[in-house]
């Protein structure tokens, strides 16, 4: 089947600084690839949708110029954190999408933000 | 604002016994789906549902769609303790066919 990875898994980092994490399709070329972000015993939230070569779109309430996102390629979209901060601490999934239906998640990266 | 709200939001039973849970959304949809989150990863898609279909069934999974009444629900059969994890369902959103807009989930905990 297909899959998504994600790295790192875990990072903690200080206050202040950038932290970035990489999403990858493994075995197939995603044509979009998303993010969100998930608070502990609560549901995703879809923070942003990234496509190959062209600007990713963010959802209201999200702060473009704080999660830089670049889908580099149809396999790598990278999701950076900037000057984080404590309540920048979450667990961030991506996922991938060949087309309209099913998405295909990476097992998150919790970001932690001391 | 979420599409897509389940409920219960949390669910104990013993192995062997059924689990149903159920998911309503607010605006026409032409898919909805199910998905599972063990605890500290990624979500996991278990079945996808069309707006033309009514029952789809996957192993001892069952899904059901009410287009009328904007709901879906989504029975496992003969519960397993390694069934335990949070379930989703998902709409497409946005006007969107990729985007998608996850209910709260609900966590179902299957006890040995």
């Amino acid at each position: 089947g297909a899959v998504v990875s994600q790295h790192p898994s875990r990072v903690i980092c200080k206050s202040g600084t950038s932290v970035k994490i990489e999403c990858r399709s493994l075995d197939f070329q995603a044509t979009t690839m998303f993010w969100y972000r998930q608070f502990p015993k609560q549901s995703l939230m879809l923070m942003a949708t990234s496509n190959e070569g062209s600007k990713a779109t963010y959802e209201q309430g999200v702060e473009k110029d704080k999660f830089l996102i670049n889908h580099a390629s149809l396999t790598l979209s990278t999701l950076t954190v900037t000057s984080a901060h404590p309540e920048d601490s979450s667990f961030y999934i991506c996922s991938a999408a060949t087309g309209p239906g099913e998405q295909y998640f990476g097992p998150g990266t919790r970001l932690t933000v001391t | 604002s979420q599409q897509g709200e389940e409920d219960p939001q949390a669910l104990s039973i013993q192995e062997g016994e059924n689990a149903t849970m159920n998911c309503s959304y607010k605006t026409s949809i032409n898919n909805l789906q199910w998905y599972r989150q063990n605890s500290g990863r990624g979500l996991v898609h278990l079945i996808l549902i069309r707006s033309n279909e009514r029952e789809k069934h996957s192993g001892r999974l069952r899904v059901t769609l009410d287009t009328s009444k904007k709901s879906s629900s989504l029975l496992i059969t003969a519960s397993r303790a390694a069934d335990t994890a949070s379930y989703f369902c998902a709409t497409p959103s946005g006007g969107s066919n990729y985007k998608l807009t996850f209910g709260k989930g609900t966590l179902l905990t299957v006890n040995p």
